[in-house]
């Protein structure tokens, strides 16, 4: 079945630090990807998303392109903050199942 | 619009007893979800709903949990009899039909059985 998986963390980086999140994928047919964020006593949201080969999200400074040669999906951003601490998880939504598969989530933390 | 609304937002219990979650998907959406997230197992998903009818319920623990949607603007997760380990945060989140749409989380529930 399809299925998510993401760099293990957790992850902790300086502030201003470049930011990459692996994520890779496994599914039949071409999903629609994801990056949703979950904040400290929050439920998740949609950080930004990408639907086709090649396709590149973006939002807050965060960037993802979506990889069909290498089933990737990897976050970056180049300075992160504080309020960037948080967890992130890469999803797809594909095949037949009309569900998002989440990966593990990658828990970051940014010290000042 | 309000978002997704969970009720309680924090419940408390002993075990044995009967629990009831509570979701108000947004308006419109035709897809509702139930996940549950623990630091062992991490995020979940429990049943899904299309058009109030329930469309997977593999994640179901087991047959203390059961999920209703009776309208398209209500939906209930119940554990009877609860136990410890079902302490979690329970999501709701909701979506109008499409891969491409993005998936509306609700603040969740925190349950904790004694």
């Amino acid at each position: 079945g399809d299925s998510v998986t993401q760099m293990e963390g957790p992850v902790t980086l300086s502030e201003e630090a470049f930011l990459t999140i692996n994520c890779t994928y496994t599914a039949t047919g071409y999903p629609s990807l994801f990056w949703y964020v979950q904040y400290p006593g929050e439920g998740l949201q949609l950080l930004l998303k990408a639907t086709k080969a090649d396709d590149k999200g973006s939002n807050k400074g965060f960037e993802a392109t979506y990889r069909k040669e290498t089933t990737s999906f990897h976050l970056e951003k180049g300075s992160v903050q504080v309020s960037d601490s948080a967890v992130y998880f890469c999803a797809l939504w594909g095949g037949g199942a009309q569900k998002l598969v989440f990966g593990q989530g990658t828990r970051l933390t940014i010290n000042p | 619009d309000a978002g997704v609304i969970q009720s309680p937002r924090h419940e408390v219990t002993e075990m044995g007893q009967e629990v009831t979650l509570r979701c108000k998907p947004i308006s419109g959406h035709d897809y509702l979800f139930w996940y549950r997230q623990t630091m062992m197992r991490g995020l979940e998903l429990l049943i899904y709903f299309n058009n109030n009818v329930p469309i997977d319920d593999s994640g179901m623990p087991e047959d203390r949990f059961s999920a209703k949607m009776p309208n398209a603007s209500f939906s209930t997760l119940k554990i009877q009899p609860s136990e410890p380990r079902d302490s979690a945060v329970y999501f709701c989140a909701s979506i109008v039909g499409g891969s491409t749409d993005t998936q509306y989380f609700g603040p969740g529930t925190r349950l904790t059985v004694l």
